[in-house]
């Protein structure tokens, strides 16, 4: 069973359209998060959610817009990609409010915008 | 604000050597500490986490890493190397009260594990 999964796993698009990211988590957890990896490895944290209400909202551009439904789910919703978004975004979780912070991460999704 | 160093960014040892991955942080209050390891194509995966007590931790697949508040630093070590600890680790950090709880993470060290 994958604890965090991931939709797409690839997305390569053009720029300026909307596209969005799914992401499940089937462990009880009750903190998710979006993060972006750079070419370089480089890791930043997006946003934060905590029993589907957001906590961290790091500077982030209004194009990314996370949505959580439901504590096992946390989707990333981005208008008008750019060429600077290609990255891959990584969704992760935690259990007790994030205390110890991200435990358990999907496998990412590689965004490229051609 | 806390930040995190990790020296190198490429390790190669021989199968069967020590493996020494650096990291030093810096942080205005006590630290929590994490390393992570992120296989190709894979998200990064929990290796070990140092909190409160002992400083000393033991993780998974054989490493451990020692807090060394002196030396403010959190050093991951596995006596023997396996082809398989091919993979990029992450040291994190983030303050044990207040502030944020999102750790903060190094820039990564590739380990590459030679035959």
């Amino acid at each position: 069973d994958t604890a965090v999964s991931q939709t797409p796993k690839y997305l390569v698009t053009q720029m300026g359209n909307d596209k969005s990211i799914k992401c499940e988590q089937n462990l009880g957890h009750d903190t998710m998060y979006w993060y972006k990896q750079d070419s370089k490895k480089f890791l930043k944290i997006m946003f934060s959610y905590n029993n589907k209400e957001l906590i961290i909202n790091e500077t982030v551009p209004n194009r990314f817009s996370p949505k959580s439904p439901d504590k096992a789910h946390l989707n990333l919703h981005i208008n008008s990609l750019e060429l600077g978004d290609s990255a891959v975004y990584f969704c992760a979780s935690s259990q007790d409010g994030g205390e110890v912070g991200p435990q358990h991460f999907g496998d990412g999704t590689r965004l490229s915008i051609l | 604000a806390q930040s995190v160093t990790q020296l190198g960014s490429h390790v190669s040892v021989s199968e069967g050597a020590l493996v020494l991955l650096r990291c030093n942080y810096s942080s205005s209050v006590p630290p929590y500490l994490f390393w992570y390891v992120q296989y190709p194509n894979q998200g990064l995966q929990l290796l070990l986490k140092y909190t409160t007590g002992a400083t000393l931790v033991k993780g998974i697949n054989g490493f451990e890493a020692e807090f060394k508040k002196s030396e403010t630093s959190f050093h991951l070590t596995k006596p023997s190397a396996h082809m398989s600890d091919a993979a990029e680790y992450f040291c994190a950090v983030r303050p044990a009260s207040g502030g944020s709880y999102i750790p903060t993470f190094g820039r990564g060290t590739s380990l590459i594990v030679h035959p």
